[in-house]
């Protein structure tokens, strides 16, 4: 079956820092892979996607590239704002099937 | 996208009672999906319902705690029946994306305390 290991937290960065969430997975057939965000006191939004290797998503300045040989979809950021503060969470999908992470909390302090 | 809406957004009970968890989506979808989110943790799938069908259990979900109902292609509701203190959580409903995109959109969650 399906799995997701994802780099725990809590994170802590100061405005401006770079950020990288480690995430890698196992998956049967060719899945989809999403991070998705959660603002406290809110539902997750989807942030980002990719549907094939080598594909690069992108948004609010985050990225994510499929790396279909490491089965890593690593998200990062050049540099995070306080508003980034949240806890994100990485879903490879396949069919009807979705995992998530654990979730990494990041907060971003001024 | 799909814009959705839970009512109630938090609510408090005691145990032994239940509640209904309501979903509204702004689209016809075929899929709508129940999650739940304890403190502090990652979402788990309780059951897929599907209009016009029996809803599809996870593992350790029963349809006697968590019945289902999904009348239509916009709206369902979850009832947490017979509630513990470990019914605490946040129950998320979600709906699918376009056919074959897989990914969800979410609402913004109802945030269920057990006392």
């Amino acid at each position: 079956g399906n799995s997701v290991t994802q780099m725990e937290g809590p994170v802590t960065l100061s405005e401006e820092a770079f950020l990288t969430i480690n995430c890698t997975y196992t998956a049967t057939g060719y899945p989809s892979l999403f991070w998705y965000v959660q603002y406290p006191g809110e539902g997750l939004q989807l942030l980002l996607k990719a549907t094939k290797a080598d594909d690069k998503g992108s948004n609010k300045g985050f990225e994510a590239t499929y790396r279909k040989e490491t089965t890593s979809f690593h998200l990062e950021k050049g540099s995070v704002q306080v508003s980034d503060s949240a806890v994100y969470f990485c879903a490879p999908t396949t069919g009807n099937q979705f995992y998530f992470g654990t979730g990494t909390s990041l907060t971003v302090i001024p | 996208s799909a814009v959705i809406s839970q009512k109630p957004s938090r609510d408090i009970c005691q145990r032994g009672t239940s509640l209904t968890i309501q979903c509204q989506v702004d689209s016809q979808v075929t899929m709508m999906f129940w999650y739940r989110q304890q403190p502090g943790q990652s979402l788990t799938l309780i059951a897929t319902a599907n209009q016009g069908s029996e809803a599809t259990y996870e593992s350790g979900f029963v349809i006697d705690k968590f019945p289902i109902s999904r009348p239509n292609l916009t709206f369902s509701t979850l009832t947490v029946s017979n509630m513990s203190p470990e019914d605490s959580s946040i129950y998320l409903c979600s709906v699918g994306g376009r056919a074959g995109a897989y990914e969800q959109y979410f609402g913004p969650g109802t945030r269920l305390t057990v006392t």
